[in-house]
């Protein structure tokens, strides 16, 4: 089945570091692709999405490319505040009428002032 | 004006009883969806229902049953609580059920004692 694999935390940097967060995925067919967040003690907010091969999603400094021949859409950000210490989870949509959402484990980010 | 609510938001109760989770949204979307977290932050989806028809359900126990009276609200009920059933759920919606962006309510942390 449809699987999303993303790097284990908790990740801990300083302000201002580059980040990176893995995130790789098995699927049949075209998935559309997603970072979701979810800052403490509230629900999942979509940070991102890409629908197709070589889309590159973006928002609040955040970018991840898809990229089909490495099954990957890796999450960066230049330089991390504060305010980005939450939880990132990667997401894929199942194709075929439900459009079901598969989620990875989820990336604890702590950012140190 | 909150986009997606649920109540409660923390439900502590012994095993066996029987308890509902409410969820609305003033989005007016026609999906709603049951996620449950577990205490790794593991999300699942349980349930979608599109314009108060069942769409997803996955191999969730029957102790486990969503209703829902109006495309607007999507309530869980769950009987005889066990242990295991701990965790955090979360209700969600979207446009329309082939709509990836997913809009989160706050979760209800459910402890079962």
């Amino acid at each position: 089945g449809n699987s999303v694999t993303q790097m284990e935390g908790p990740v801990t940097l300083s302000e201002e570091a580059f980040l990176t967060i893995n995130c790789t995925y098995t699927a049949t067919g075209y998935p559309s692709l997603f970072w979701y967040v979810q800052y403490p003690g509230e629900g999942l907010q979509l940070l991102l999405k890409a629908t197709k091969a070589d889309d590159k999603g973006s928002n609040k400094g955040f970018e991840a490319t898809y990229r089909k021949e490495t099954t990957s859409f890796h999450l960066e950000k230049g330089s991390v505040q504060v305010s980005d210490s939450a939880v990132y989870f990667c997401a894929l949509s199942e194709q075929g009428g439900s459009e079901k959402l598969v989620f990875g484990k989820g990336t604890k980010l702590t950012v140190n002032p | 004006d909150t986009a997606v609510s649920q109540t409660p938001k923390y439900l502590v109760t012994q095993m066996g009883n029987d308890k509902s989770i409410k969820c609305e949204q003033n989005l007016g979307h026609d999906t709603m969806y049951w996620y449950k977290q577990d205490s790794k932050k593991f999300l699942k989806i349980m349930f979608s229902y599109n314009n108060k028809e069942l769409i997803i359900n996955e191999t969730v126990p029957n102790r486990f049953s969503p209703k829902s009276p109006d495309k607007a609200h999507l309530n869980l009920h769950i009987n005889s609580l066990e242990l295991g059933d701990s965790a955090v759920y979360f209700c969600a919606s979207s446009l329309l059920a082939g709509d990836n962006e997913q809009f989160f309510g706050p979760g209800t942390r459910l402890t079962v004692l």
